[in-house]
């Protein structure tokens, strides 16, 4: 079956960039109606969806973070990623990255999460 | 956006008991594009129920999903200990993409 797995720094520098990947195995980003999006979870908080890549490579984000957001894929590599840049205290959380498609609609599978703190 | 807002914040409760939590969006969910999660300290989210009321692969059919428009109930027939946890609703008809603030499950 379909695995998840986030990857990159746990710790990152205000006004940084926060790079993380996420590597799928047992499918291919690419077969599919699939959409392949980031949450992140505050510490102690609820959930908030950042963004999607859609199978085909269009992307959508959310509003709130859409002019810092960048997610993209590699196809080579069976990986989705997510750039966000100039970074704060308030973008500490866990990341997860998730698949959902166009049957099912809500997210079917979930990597484990990365905690990422932005601190100097 | 739809904010989903969920109720009660936190539900105390017994094993074996039934359990029902609310979720109201401020505007009609798309074509009851709404599911819930069920997480575990430390955990990723687990999908429970979607389209509203569909059981997810693999999901007990003690949990029950119901409710259009604006008001959604999951329904815990039976609980068990492993159900103690926080659960979220989502809605996924409407971008942004939206959860509610979760209500906290706790043995009694």
């Amino acid at each position: 079956q379909v695995q998840l797995q986030e990857s990159g720094p746990g710790l990152v520098k205000p006004s940084q960039t926060l790079s993380l990947t996420c590597t799928v195995s047992g499918g291919s980003i690419t077969s599919g109606a699939y959409y392949w999006s980031w949450v992140r979870q505050h510490p102690g908080k609820g959930l908030e969806w950042i963004g999607y890549i859609y199978y085909s490579g269009s992307t959508y984000y959310n509003p709130s973070l859409k002019s810092r957001i960048t997610i993209s894929a590699d196809t080579s590599k069976n990986q989705f990623s997510l750039r966000l840049s100039s970074v704060t205290a308030a973008d500490t959380a866990v990341y997860y990255c998730a698949r959902s498609d166009d049957y099912i609609g809500a997210m079917d599978v979930w990597g484990q999460g990365t905690t990422v703190t932005v601190s100097s | 956006e739809i904010v989903l807002t969920q109720s009660p914040g936190t539900l105390s409760m017994s094993p074996g008991e039934r359990a029902t939590l609310s979720c109201r969006a401020s505007q009609t969910v798309t074509s009851s594009y709404l599911a819930w999660y069920q997480q575990t300290p430390g955990q990723a989210p687990r999908l429970l129920i979607y389209g509203a009321s569909s059981r997810a692969t693999g999901i007990p059919d003690r949990f029950s999903g119901s409710g259009s428009g604006t008001d959604f109930t999951l329904t815990i027939s039976r609980l068990e200990p492993e159900d103690f946890a926080v659960y979220y609703c989502q809605q996924y008809g409407s971008s942004p993409i939206t959860f509610g603030q979760g209500t906290r499950l706790e043995i009694k």
